[in-house]
């Protein structure tokens, strides 16, 4: 079965800081894509950053970066220089080539909590 | 990016009504759309998966005579949940997928839904 694992239920890092959320999956099937999303207090949910299990190399976005290990099945999120906006809750996901409806199958989220 | 939104934002019924949800693609066409439930604290559950012109498929244990789906352009799906109650209440966010609803595509949430069954 799929499945998506984050083990931080909350994190802080100091303003300006780097931080990494950690994200584990779990799936059979050979063809993923892998995403990150950010809910703040408001309840949206902001697309931050997408990773295809075909991607040769790591993606980047911003001040957003995804450090993939396929063979750990590891996807974290690093957030470089980090800004008091920057917290919220934070959503891993994944999705499943092989289904034609891609729907996501979500973690459980990360909390985090950036000081001044 | 692309834009999706949601109307009501917000919305307090009583129990055993019915409310409406839309939830539309404002810059793109998506075939396939999707609805998530949350409660507080929790991660997002897929409730259904919303395709144009067909029937909806529902997750497992999600009631379709409760929540029922309607998918009736490329721009629009609703989510109307019959004879609400109290346990209904939760926070509704779908989501519409760019590029034709395939497994890796990149998917844009609406700003979701609060519902409060009194």
């Amino acid at each position: 079965a799929q499945k998506i694992t984050q083990t931080q239920p909350g994190m802080f890092v100091q303003e300006k800081e780097a931080v990494t959320l950690d994200c584990t999956y779990d799936t059979s099937d050979p063809s993923y894509g892998l995403f990150w999303y950010k809910q703040p207090s408001s309840g949206e949910m902001i697309f931050l950053i997408y990773q295809g299990s075909y991607d040769q190399q790591n993606a980047t976005e911003g001040r957003y970066s995804l450090n993939f290990q396929k063979a750990r099945k590891s996807a974290n999120l690093v957030i470089s220089a980090s800004q008091l906006g920057d917290s919220a809750m934070y959503f891993c996901a994944m999705s499943l080539r092989e289904s034609s409806q891609g729907n996501l199958i979500f973690g459980k989220g990360t909390k985090l909590s950036v000081k001044p | 990016g692309a834009v999706v939104s949601q109307h009501p934002s917000r919305v307090i019924c009583k129990s055993g009504t019915s409310v409406k949800i839309e939830c539309r693609s404002l810059d793109f066409q998506a075939t396939t759309m999707f609805w998530y439930r949350q409660f507080p604290k929790q991660s997002l559950m897929l409730m259904a998966t919303s395709n144009e012109g067909s029937k909806a498929t529902y997750e497992q244990g999600v009631e379709k005579d409760k929540f029922l789906i309607n998918h009736a352009s490329l721009t629009l799906s609703t989510l109307t949940v019959t004879s609400a109650h109290p346990e209904d209440s939760s926070f509704y966010i779908c989501s519409a997928g760019v590029g034709g609803g395939l497994g890796t595509d990149t998917q844009y949430f609406g700003p979701g839904t609060r519902l409060t069954v009194l």
